[in-house]
Parts: structure tokens; sequence; C-alpha cells
């Protein structure tokens, strides 16, 4: 079965303390891996989308790599703007373009 | 460019009522997906629309979830009659591009 294991649960950190989420994955064959950004109250914000082993991604303080069965994000120097739940998703295939399959979440505390 | 717009933001309704949650995509966005998030637990896909037609069903819960979507623009999904384990947040997303998807701010049902 698809499944998608985010850890830590909760993560607290002082703001310019730099560390890193985890995002493992179980699945039959990947077209794609997400991470998203979700404040509270809001929908899932796209952060960035890796299709292959080996491939980075970054934006301002956040850098998303993958392997074969994880990935990571990592987060540079954080703010406390940076506090959010960060959600890491795959897109499974065989399955056309249908579902993400989502982790439970990490709730990231930034705290100045 | 406007975002995915959903309705209500909430909705507190009794056991055995019906409820419609309304979703508006992005313009010009063919797929359109519902997904679902219950107390405690990860975000669940429901459905996956392509315009009007439905793509994959897979994740709907029962037959007293309906979803559609009429001339390939805006969505409903019903569900009749609620019951106390359909309390979540439904997020709707849409996309151009297979995957990258953009969610709206979600409704949140709570069936008393």
């Amino acid at each position: 079965e698809d499944q998608v294991t985010q850890s830590p649960e909760a993560l607290r950190l002082q703001e310019g303390e730099s560390s890193s989420l985890n995002c493992s994955y179980t699945v039959s064959g990947l077209r794609g891996l997400f991470w998203y950004r979700q404040d509270p109250g809001k929908g899932p914000e796209f952060l960035f989308t890796l299709y292959s082993a080996g491939e980075e991604k970054e934006k301002e303080r956040l850098k998303a790599t993958l392997t074969k069965k994880e990935s990571f994000l990592h987060i540079t120097a954080p703010k406390p703007e940076d506090s959010a739940t960060y959600l890491c998703a795959v897109q499974p295939t065989p399955g056309g373009y249908n579902k993400l399959i989502f982790g439970a979440g990490t709730r990231l505390a930034v705290h100045p | 460019e406007a975002g995915v717009t959903q309705f209500p933001s909430h909705s507190v309704i009794e056991k055995g009522q019906t409820v419609t949650l309304r979703c508006d995509p992005i313009s010009g966005h063919d797929n359109l997906y519902w997904y679902r998030r219950v107390m405690g637990k990860e975000i669940k896909f429901l459905l996956h629309f392509v315009k009007e037609s439905k793509q994959d069903e897979s994740g709907m819960p029962n037959n007293r979830f309906l979803a559609e979507r009429t001339g390939g623009t805006y969505s409903t999904l019903k569900v009749q009659p609620a019951e106390l384990e359909d309390s979540g947040v439904y997020f709707c997303a849409s996309s151009q591009v297979p995957g990258r998807a953009f969610f709206g701010q979600g409704t949140r049902l709570t069936v008393v």
C-alpha cells in the first residue's frame, strides 16, 4: 500500500537554528513528490515538486532533496514567519494524474 | 489571478441533514480535486474531475457523498444524510499541470 510518513510530528526551533524535516515514502512507482506549506485556517500552499532521485529544489530558506526512499526539507536560518505545518505528498504511478497521498505533516514553530 | 474559492468556510449541521459544499476552481483549470482531513488524520483524496467527467472517485467513502461538476466549471460535494464521522475539513484543489494543485482554504464541516 502506498504510504507517506513524516517526521518529526512537531519541531520547535530558535530563529536562525537550521534543521531538516523528513518524508519517507513507500510507493509502487513515483511520479512526483510534493512539498506544501499550510498555515492555520488555510489550504496547503505549493512549495516544490521533485521527480527523480538526486534532484534538489530551493526557494529562499528552503531546500528540498529527494532519494529513492525519502525526501528532506532543509530549513536554513529560519525566521518566525516560517512557522507552519509542512506537508509532503506523493503522486504514485501507475494511477494517472489523479491523487496525491499526503503525510500527516510536521508542525514547525520558530521562536525569536 | 483569483485562487480556488470554497463556500461556505464553516458549516454546522445536525446528523441526518444534508449539506452541499461548493468549489470554484481557478479559471481554465481542467483538473479539480476534492480532499478531506478528518480530526488528527492526514489529508485524503476523495475524487478527481477532468472538466465535467469523474476521472477517479476511488476515495469517496460511501454513497452518501455525491460530487458534481456542472459544465466543467464549479463543483459541488453533497453529503446526504450527514453522519458524525463526516466531520472534518474538506479541501478543493485545481490544476492545469497534473500534480501541481492549488488548494482552496477549505470548508470546516461539523456534524452534531
